[in-house]
């Protein structure tokens, strides 16, 4: 079956400590995007990378940090010097279908700092 | 700048009434226009798409969204509400040969037995 992982679902961390978030895609999918979830907010762009070895800021990329060493992985890590990290994220692809783009997303990771 | 507001953070409604969800857009440019659906605790799921070939685009789940050029909107809607459609609903657009999309703040749908 293809699609987007996720892992851990949920993940616990201490402040003052980095954690990277794993996103795999088996898709085939040129472009990758994370994005951060807090209630009430919507979905918050953080990077995005439309082809490997090339990533872009997204709206609130201050405090992470990402990687797109292959098509299929986009892993992302959130440093110490992010404020407030705890909430869901979510990692997607796309692909152009009929002259549009299409996002497909994964399950999420639920993060925690204490 | 492109740009989605999602009117209602929260909308409830009786089980199979009408349901009514809001969107209007901000673009400088024509749209592609998504609806997406969120389960707690799970990742979104695409329900339909505008790309310019029909005004009145149907969904998954009997889910359907009409885009008005003049109104800058594109409302979601289904005819009777299900116990199964109390989810999280992301009104999204995109711009043209763009490869970046851009959400609304979501509405939460409750579903009244």
């Amino acid at each position: 079956d293809g699609g987007i992982t996720q892992s851990p679902k949920y993940l616990f961390r201490k402040e003052g400590q980095n954690v990277t978030l794993s996103c795999e895609q088996n898709l085939n999918h040129d472009a990758m995007y994370w994005y951060r979830q807090d209630p009430g907010q919507g979905l918050r762009l953080i990077y995005y990378s439309q082809i490997v070895n090339d990533f872009q800021k997204g709206d609130i990329a201050e405090g992470y940090s990402v990687s797109r060493e292959k098509k299929e992985s986009f892993p992302l890590t959130v440093t110490s010097a992010q404020k407030n990290p705890t909430a869901f994220y979510l990692c997607a692809s796309s692909i152009e279908t009929g002259g549009s783009y299409e996002q497909y997303f994964g399950p999420g990771t639920r993060l925690t700092v204490t | 700048a492109q740009s989605v507001t999602q009117l209602g953070s929260h909308v409830s409604v009786s089980e199979g009434a009408l349901v009514l969800l809001r969107c209007n857009y901000s673009s400088s440019v024509p749209p592609y226009l998504f609806w997406y659906v969120q389960y707690p605790n799970q990742g979104l799921q695409l329900l339909l798409k505008y790309t310019s070939a029909a005004t009145l685009v149907k969904g998954i789940n009997g889910f359907e969204a009409e885009f008005k050029k003049s109104e800058t909107s594109f409302h979601l809607t289904k005819p009777s509400a299900h116990m199964s459609d109390a989810a999280e609903y992301f009104c999204a657009v995109s711009g043209y040969n763009f490869n970046k999309f851009y959400f609304g703040s979501g509405t939460k749908l409750n579903v009244k037995p």
